[in-house]
């Protein structure tokens, strides 16, 4: 069974500061996958790594896929009050099967 | 808007009863994907159906079953609920993406509260 294993759960920073967020496994997935998700909606797709040592930027998000793709990390830069929700990260395997991280919630006071 | 539409956006129901909800994928997708998320936990992957078979099943209870149309709309059929189904459950789809590159794109939910 793989599992993936998020830290830290939760997350209180003021607005202006920087963030990592790390997701790890033991096993090797072949995409990792990072969403945002908000209090009753649906996870939302921020970016997908593919290749071990792939660094993607968006904005002031910047995710980048280990060596090995065995973990990821997500680092937020000069946090805003808009970064506030549940971060889940997502490793995928044949067949299309993503597994989910137990997600980071993180909370940027303004 | 990720192109997959989930209804109801809410339900309200008691004990013992039977409710469905239904998703439709984004244009193009075969498969779809039911995932249940309850207050503070994570993503539980349920089923997975794609064009109209059964593909996988995670951590579904007996009670509920779901089912894939010729049109790929799908169905998460719950029954016998009871106050712990009350929960968020999410539907997602993917296409043929690029090879080894696993994407699924996902609903706005339907909250499911039993009474």
């Amino acid at each position: 069974t793989q599992l993936l294993e998020q830290s830290p759960q939760f997350l209180s920073i003021q607005e202006g500061e920087n963030l990592t967020v790390y997701c790890n496994s033991s096993s090797v997935f072949s995409s990792l996958q990072w969403y945002r998700q908000e209090p009753g909606e649906g996870p939302v797709l921020l970016v997908t790594v593919v290749t071990g040592g792939e660094v993607k930027k968006l904005k002031r998000l910047t995710f980048q896929f280990g060596d090995a793709r065995k973990d990821s990390s997500l680092h937020i830069t000069a946090a805003q009050p808009g970064d506030t929700g549940l971060y889940l990260c997502a490793g995928g395997s044949a067949g299309n099967m993503l597994t989910f991280g137990g997600g980071t919630r993180l909370m940027v006071k303004p | 808007d990720s192109g997959v539409t989930q209804t109801p956006k809410h339900l309200i129901t008691a004990t013992g009863q039977r409710v469905t909800l239904r998703c439709s994928p984004r244009s193009g997708d075969l498969s779809v994907y039911w995932y249940q998320q309850s207050l503070d936990q994570g993503l539980q992957f349920l089923i997975q159906y794609y064009n109209g078979e059964e593909r996988a099943k995670g951590n579904i209870l007996e009670r509920f079953s779901a089912q894939q149309f010729p049109d790929l709309h799908s169905e998460l059929n719950l029954s016998s609920l009871e106050l712990g189904d009350s929960a968020l459950y999410f539907c997602a789809s993917s296409g043929r993406g690029l090879a080894g590159v696993y994407e699924q794109f996902f609903g706005p939910g339907t909250r499911l509260t039993v009474l």
